[in-house]
């Protein structure tokens, strides 16, 4: 049984607009949540994270929302630029991280 | 800028074959990890070791062998490889284990016909 989803496979967003991109979980013991960032061919490379005693943590472009009674996280992208287009993975912290499935984001032209 | 380097890249074997997985990190890390992912699920950990000369189970860890004899260098083993092991394999570390993001290397993508 899945503990972290997401949803959606793949989500096409316009350059310049907002790429939101959703996690659901089912343990409310998770307390520590990532997001990733993966290219093709390559490794995931940490994008950006936050803890349970947080509702949200920014950095540049990049936002993620956390609301605990829902057992949901959302990642913003804006604006959505070309070099966004890749998979992106939600992962939970328990003794070990537990990995959504991923969303592959398209941004276009 | 090495970070974290896989060896190899590719590999085809055949079922029965027996073959090693090399991982080397050059930032220090305490902790490293093996990960395996398969088409429509996120990655799943197979062991994981937290220190040199320590190994420990992941959440799939059967059919598989660790070994971390040097802080920098962790390998993993197939003894005896089953098409259900056909997967892309990633290697990872962090400088300690809690809530610090690991660092990945470029993947092992191995078939075993």
């Amino acid at each position: 049984d899945q503990q972290v989803k997401q949803n959606s496979p793949s989500l096409s967003v316009q350059e310049g607009r907002i790429s939101i991109l959703n996690c659901d979980y089912t343990n409310s013991m998770f307390d520590y949540f990532l997001w990733y960032k993966k290219y093709p061919a390559e490794g995931p490379t940490f994008l950006i994270s936050i803890s349970s005693i947080k509702d949200k943590n920014e950095d540049g472009r990049f936002t993620v929302f956390l609301n605990k009674s829902a057992k949901h996280l959302s990642l913003h992208i804006v604006p959505s630029q070309p070099g966004d287009s890749a998979v992106y993975f939600c992962a939970a912290q328990d003794y070990q991280l537990i990995w959504g499935a991923g969303t592959k984001l398209i941004i276009k032209p | 800028n090495a970070g974290v380097t896989q060896t190899p890249k590719f590999r085809v074997l055949k079922t029965g074959q027996s073959m090693t997985l090399l991982c080397a990190q050059d930032m220090n890390h305490e902790y490293m990890y093996w990960y395996r992912q398969d088409p429509g699920m996120g990655l799943r950990l197979i062991h994981y070791s937290v220190g040199e000369g320590t190994t420990a189970k992941g959440e799939v860890p059967d059919g598989y062998n660790v070994s971390r004899l040097k802080k920098q260098n962790f390998l993993l083993g197939l003894e005896s490889a089953a098409p259900s092991q056909t997967s892309v394999y990633f290697c990872a570390s962090s400088l300690q284990g809690g809530n610090q993001p690991q660092h990945f290397g470029d993947g092992t993508r191995l078939s075993i016909l």
